[in-house]
């Protein structure tokens, strides 16, 4: 399996303030996802993280709000822009080696 | 908008029994179908994939894909206190772009009581 690893695993924020998360895979993966879960319900992809170009953005999430990098194919960032208590979620990094999707620890956040 | 369903539950079963899990979805386009277990708190991990039509058996587990009528279940085998999860379905569909997707169902908590 595909080695993937966040952080922060957790964080507190105050509304308006943006939060950047980092994720680091292995070698073996070719295609980088991000996702929020949201308590109680399932995974929503947010976009897929395309290395040294644009993201491409899932219906109902936008460029400005969750800005994403990926500047090389085992890094990449997530940003939440001008976070309110309902982005308040579990951010997951996820990659996919041999076609098979992986998922790293998780990041929890709670905006105040 | 595709869709893949799975019963919430709860589903309880006792200790030793066989658990069964049901996944329909709407996209008969779809390839590739996945089973991931998520313990509270904790990230996703697969437990089995299934491509073909038939049963899959790995250890405990067996994936069983039925394409004409689009289904796809896992059966586990004599069941554990460790099995208790939420057990997502996953159904691979198109996405944004040119990038393919999965499309998540809304997951079926298992209890397994000793």
């Amino acid at each position: 399996s595909a080695v993937i690893s966040q952080k922060p695993s957790r964080d507190i924020c105050q509304r308006g303030t943006s939060l950047t998360i980092q994720c680091q895979v292995d070698s073996q993966v070719t295609m980088m996802f991000w996702y929020r879960q949201q308590p109680g319900q399932s995974l929503t992809l947010i976009a897929t993280a395309n290395q040294g170009s644009e993201a491409t953005y899932e219906s109902g999430f936008v460029i400005d709000k969750f800005p994403i990098s990926r500047p090389n194919l085992t890094f990449s960032t997530l940003t939440v822009s001008n976070m309110s208590p309902e982005d308040s979620s579990i951010y997951l990094c996820s990659g996919t080696a041999r076609e098979t999707q992986y998922f790293g620890p998780g990041t929890r956040l709670l905006v105040l | 908008q595709k869709e893949v369903e799975q019963n919430s539950g709860p589903l309880s079963v006792p200790e030793g029994a066989i658990a069964s899990l049901n996944c329909t979805y709407s996209d008969r386009g779809s390839q590739s179908f996945f089973w991931y277990r998520q313990y509270s708190g904790k990230s996703p991990e697969l437990i089995m994939s299934i491509y073909s039509n038939g049963d899959k058996e790995d250890g405990r587990f067996t994936a069983q894909l039925n394409k004409a009528s689009q289904y796809v279940s896992l059966l586990i085998r004599d069941s554990q206190p460790s099995d208790s999860a939420t057990y997502l379905c996953a159904v691979n569909a198109p996405g944004a772009g040119n990038n393919r997707k999965l499309i998540w169902g809304l997951g079926t908590s298992l209890a397994v009581n000793p």
